[in-house]
Parts: C-alpha cells; sequence; structure tokens
C-alpha cells in the first residue's frame, strides 16, 4: 500500500512528443505537489493544488500542464516534450496547504528525452 | 523569499564518527525547517522538522538537528554514522507566502566508509 505513487517510474521519448505522468495518493491529504530534480539533483517546485484548486504555480513553460480531477490524484501533461525536460519528476502531498508535518514524496518519475 | 543554503556538497566521514550536515536558513518571521532525505533513485524521505519548540529536533534513524537562531542554523547531526546513513541530504525552509511550498536547498551528500 504505497503512499504516494508515480506511473511511469521511467519514461524515454522523443522530442517534440506528449506525454503524461501520474500521480495517486492514499493519505486523505489536502495538498499535491510537482516537484522537478535536475541532474544536479537540484529540487524545485512546479505546481501545487489544494482540494483540486491549483495554489503554486512557478515560473515554467506552458507546456507543462497539471490536472487534478480529486484531491488524491494529481497528473503533469507535457506538451512538444524537449532535452531539456529530462529530469526526475516528483509528486508529493501534504495535509493541508501549510504542509506543517511535511510531505510525503513519491518514488519518482525519470524522464529522458531522446 | 525565504531560501536555505548548503555550504558542502559531499560530506565524508567514517563509520562510528560523529555526522554534521550544514545547513543555513533565511526567513522572514518564524521559520518551519525540514529535513529529508534521498537514497539512490527513490524518493525523499522525511526525517525531522522544527516548527516551534525545543531547539533540539529529534527524528528518524537517529538523526537529530539543533535549530540556533542566532547563527540562522539547522544543522543535521547524528552521534554515530553507519554506512547505511550515506544518501542525499536535503534542508528545507517552508515558504509561508508563497502557498507554504517547500524551498530545499542543493543538497549534501553524504559518504559513510566502513
Amino acid at each position: 500500500d504505497t503512499a504516494v505513487s508515480q506511473t511511469p517510474k521511467y519514461l524515454v521519448t522523443q522530442m517534440g512528443n506528449d506525454k503524461s505522468i501520474k500521480c495517486e495518493q492514499n493519505l486523505g491529504h489536502d495538498t499535491m505537489y510537482w516537484y522537478k530534480q535536475d541532474s544536479k539533483k537540484f529540487l524545485k517546485i512546479m505546481f501545487s493544488y489544494n482540494n483540486k484548486e491549483l495554489i503554486i504555480n512557478e515560473t515554467v513553460p506552458n507546456r507543462f500542464s497539471p490536472k487534478s480531477p480529486d484531491k488524491a490524484h494529481l497528473n503533469l501533461h507535457i506538451n512538444s516534450l524537449e532535452l531539456g525536460d529530462s529530469a526526475v519528476y516528483f509528486c508529493a502531498s501534504s495535509q493541508g496547504p501549510a504542509g506543517s508535518y511535511g510531505y510525503t514524496f513519491g518514488s519518482g518519475t525519470r524522464l529522458t528525452v531522446v | 523569499a525565504q531560501s536555505v543554503a548548503q555550504p558542502e556538497d559531499q560530506v565524508n566521514v567514517a563509520e562510528g564518527n560523529p555526522l554534521t550536515v550544514k545547513c543555513t536558513y533565511s526567513v522572514s518571521g518564524n521559520p518551519y525547517l525540514f529535513w529529508y532525505v534521498q537514497y539512490p533513485n527513490r524518493g525523499l524521505q522525511f526525517l525531522l522538522k522544527y516548527i516551534t519548540g525545543d531547539n533540539l529536533v529529534k527524528g528518524s534513524y537517529g538523526f537529530e538537528a539543533e535549530f540556533n537562531k542566532s547563527q540562522t542554523s539547522f544543522h543535521l547531526k547524528k552521534p554515530s554514522a553507519l554506512v547505511s546513513d550515506s544518501a542525499l541530504y536535503f534542508c528545507a525552509v517552508r515558504d509561508k507566502a508563497a502557498g507554504n511550498k517547500l524551498t530545499f536547498g542543493g543538497g549534501t551528500r553524504v559518504l559513510v566508509k566502513p
């Protein structure tokens, strides 16, 4: 019973393709996040949703679009993939936007654009 | 904006010796500070947090961290390191003014040698 699960774990695709990464949490948390970890291991937030409402939208290209059909799911769709999109993408969740109890992270999706 | 800095890219320590991973923060108001650990090809795992109260915070796997307001530091410590502690460690701060997102430091790789 994985708390935050992401699929797929690995994704290799060609430039210009469109792809989606799915995330689901079974913790009953209200808030979900997408983070990008680059090749230097630097972590940067991309988006955050609280009860299906977008609350954080960092400066990311418009090609990235999050979708939250319900508070247990937060998917990430990427259009027209570029080489620079290659990274590990982490989904996370927390109880409430305050995140006072910390985040629970998924195991990541390693995206490789060739 | 809130930020944290981890001045060391890597820390090497012999097994059984004390381990310290440094973190300094820059926040306005009272800080919410966190430590996470990332093992290879895994997501981040929550170690401990400081919100208020005692300056010495105890967390998972025998780790603790000391909050020092005058030095704006939140160093992670373990009295006796294990080889299995070898991993990537991230300090993070909650940015209340920016949707309560967690902003991470650049990470410190810990290598514990037998």
